[in-house]
């Protein structure tokens, strides 16, 4: 067990929906990552933040926003949801956001969108 | 941009035998991070080996260990005395060194490779 928690584990939706999904990072741990595994693209880098902000992006598209809040959490929105969104979505933590910080990742969220 | 790529989609090898597993990657940096993680059935991402490209000697995690080739941009995971637990997606990793306090880039993956442990 990695100690970074995701809910919910699947997710069924439909297209044109939103979805949102939920990060608890291990304990002590200031910086979020979100990754999306599909079979299209691969693992792709979404987004991090570090303390509450938003410290660096990838390939996240303008559909998807993400936040993290107060007690740390993260949530990642999925909007208008397209097929090529169904993919499982990971979310890493690490303790602080240099590149030296190893990253602990959760057992990640699988979307289908149908 | 950086480019990791694994070019073996499938290997398998006998129980107790050893297995290579090939990683290249592609960059204009000089000092960087490359990683083997495992992905099991369970989805869970597992860190196995970590190098740190100006390191010149390289890691090793017990029946792990990596064959690092900095010029050549090569990063080979060799996994010894396979054991059926070790059956899963393996993908090796890059992340840049280059933190100038605004954020560290992410991991860039490769395609992954789908190792098979013959009992």
């Amino acid at each position: 067990d990695s100690g970074v928690t995701q809910t919910p584990k699947h997710l069924i939706t439909a297209t044109g929906q939103r979805v949102t999904l939920r990060c608890s990072p291990r304990s002590g741990d200031l910086s979020v990552y979100w990754y999306q595994q599909s079979l299209d693209q691969g693992l792709q880098f979404l987004i991090q933040y570090y303390n509450g902000e938003e410290r660096a992006k990838g390939n996240i598209l303008e559909r998807f926003s993400a936040q993290q809040f107060p007690d740390l959490h993260s949530e990642l929105n999925l909007s208008s949801l397209e097929l090529g969104d169904s993919a499982l979505y990971f979310c890493a933590s690490s303790e602080g956001e240099s590149p030296t910080e190893k990253l602990f990742f959760g057992s990640g969220t699988q979307l289908s969108v149908l | 941009a950086q480019t990791v790529t694994q070019s073996q989609p499938e290997m398998s090898v006998q129980e107790a035998e050893t297995v290579t597993l090939s990683c290249t990657y592609d960059t204009s940096e000089s000092d960087y991070y490359l990683f083997w993680y495992k992905q099991p059935p369970s989805r869970q991402m597992i860190l196995v080996i970590r190098q740190e490209a100006y390191k010149q000697q390289n890691a090793t995690e017990n029946r792990f260990s990596v064959n690092f080739q900095k010029a050549a941009k090569s990063f080979s995971l060799k996994i010894s005395d396979s054991q059926l637990g070790d059956a899963a997606m393996y993908f090796c990793a890059y992340r840049s060194a280059f933190y100038s306090g605004g954020g560290a880039d992410g991991l860039t993956f490769g395609k992954g490779t789908h190792l098979i442990i013959q009992p």
